[in-house]
């Protein structure tokens, strides 16, 4: 079983839509939570980090932690084509735990 | 100019070849690492570097080696290529210094295909 669990998709939902993506976990250890967002032909690039339960907002996005029950969602709200692409969940016990574990990515698609 | 440069972006090469994918930074910062990216599988640790003279094996190092020529530049290596190592592969650095996140910040990445 993976430590990380992201439903890899694909993802089609029209613009406007509220987009809901998930992973889940198996190691309690992890405090650290970051969603990453990876264009086309392009490396990832960080979009939201938080640390232990709870909610960050940043614009139309919502990084949603549940700690107890080992499961962490990235909302997007009024989706816009540009935010088409594949977003990887992360995370990490300790800041400076070099190995950060990656979910296996949702390729997600706004259809205008 | 990137801060985070690949090269090759693109290679194409036999069952048996060596090959060395490049990375070099403009970000001033001590940890680089290489990861491997295939469908369905998300990203995963090859080789890290927390300076010049520090260099850990990740989750998947057999049949790779790096170097870590200067603070700035790291590469990898696959001294005699087979066909699964056929992905996309990412160099990354990042920085631990006080209030920073540890956010790893990508190249554009490197496409090996292994006929």
């Amino acid at each position: 079983q993976k430590e990380v669990e992201q439903d890899p998709g694909p993802l089609s939902v029209p613009e406007g839509a509220i987009v809901s993506l998930n992973c889940t976990y198996s190691n309690s250890a992890f405090q650290y939570f970051m969603w990453y967002r990876q264009y086309s032909r392009k490396g990832p690039e960080l979009l939201m980090y938080t640390y232990s339960s709870g909610n960050k907002e940043d614009g139309r996005f919502t990084a949603q932690v549940d700690k107890s029950s080992k499961y962490i969602s990235l909302f997007i709200r009024d989706s816009q084509p540009s935010d088409s692409a594949t977003y990887l969940c992360a995370m990490r016990p300790f800041q400076g735990a070099q190995k950060l574990v990656f979910g296996q990515g949702t390729r997600l698609t706004i259809n205008p | 100019d990137a801060d985070v440069t690949q090269t090759p972006r693109n290679r194409i090469t036999k069952t048996g070849k060596r090959i060395m994918l490049e990375c070099s930074q403009t970000k001033g910062h001590d940890r680089m690492y290489w990861y491997r990216q295939d469908p369905g599988l998300g990203l995963q640790l090859i080789y890290y570097s927390f300076d010049v003279k520090d260099i850990n094996k990740g989750e998947i190092s057999d049949g790779y080696s790096v170097s870590r020529q200067a603070q700035a530049k790291f590469s990898l290596s696959l001294e005699s290529a087979i066909p699964n190592q056929t992905a996309l592969y990412f160099c990354a650095t990042s920085d631990f210094g006080t209030g920073n996140t540890g956010e790893l910040f990508f190249g554009e990445g490197s496409r090996l295909t292994v006929l």
